[in-house]
């Protein structure tokens, strides 16, 4: 059974950093494509990042590009995700996504982790 | 980047119901689309990926369909586990995008 566990969330103030962490079992880590999409408490799914089998390829969505990073450890089959300069519209569960063999299109989701950015 | 607009954003159906959903794209995305359930207060489940594809272990009452800009999720019998937010999504070019989300609720 495919499964993912974040954890790593919490309230930060603005500018304030977290990193994200994403536990996986079940499954081939090293063979998928991973990556984190995001919603806003009320609002609709985002899509955040994404990151190839070896690493060697990411992807972000604008509105984190440049203070936000993805990454990946193979050896421990976990998935993370640094957040830096956080914003206030950066308060949202965060899922951990796991895409799928032939598309990179989630196949399975973890159950989230929330991430408040407030004073 | 690409915009998906999902129709209608709320629909009420009944058990028993056809229902279809709707996903046009901003620009032309072959059959670059996935189709996402959201229930409340739970993780999004994927359904569809390659417009009309089935994830392993979706039921086949979800079909999907379309290329190019439109794009339709279907529901061939409404049953109460099916009532949720509905969620299109484009895999064609980055940045992915998904749609507004579609609620279907009990009439």
């Amino acid at each position: 059974e495919v499964k993912l566990v974040e954890s790593g969330g919490g309230l930060v103030q603005p500018g304030g950093s977290l990193r994200l962490s994403c536990a996986a079992s079940g499954f081939s880590f090293s063979s998928y494509w991973l990556s984190w999409v995001r919603q806003a408490p009320g609002k609709g799914l985002e899509w955040v990042a994404n990151i190839k089998q070896d690493g060697s390829e990411k992807n972000y969505a604008d509105s984190v590009k440049g203070r936000f990073t993805i990454s990946r450890d193979n050896a421990k089959s976990a998935l993370f995700l640094q957040m830096n300069s956080l914003r206030a519209d950066d308060t949202a569960v965060y899922y951990c996504t796991r895409e799928g063999r032939v598309v990179v299109v989630p196949a399975d989701w973890g159950q989230g982790t929330l991430v408040t950015v407030s004073t | 980047d690409i915009q998906m607009t999902q129709s209608p954003s709320s629909l009420s159906a009944s058990i028993g119901d056809r229902v279809t959903i709707s996903c046009r794209a901003s620009q032309g995305i072959r059959n670059s689309v996935a189709w996402f359930q959201q229930k409340p207060g739970k993780a999004p489940k994927s359904l569809i990926y390659a417009a009309s594809t089935l994830q392993s272990g979706v039921p086949s009452k979800f079909s999907g369909s379309g290329s190019g800009t439109d794009f339709t999720l279907t529901i061939s019998s409404l049953e109460p586990e099916d009532f949720a937010t509905y969620y299109c999504q484009q895999y064609n070019i980055y940045p992915i995008t998904f749609g507004q989300g579609t609620r279907l609720e009990i009439k």
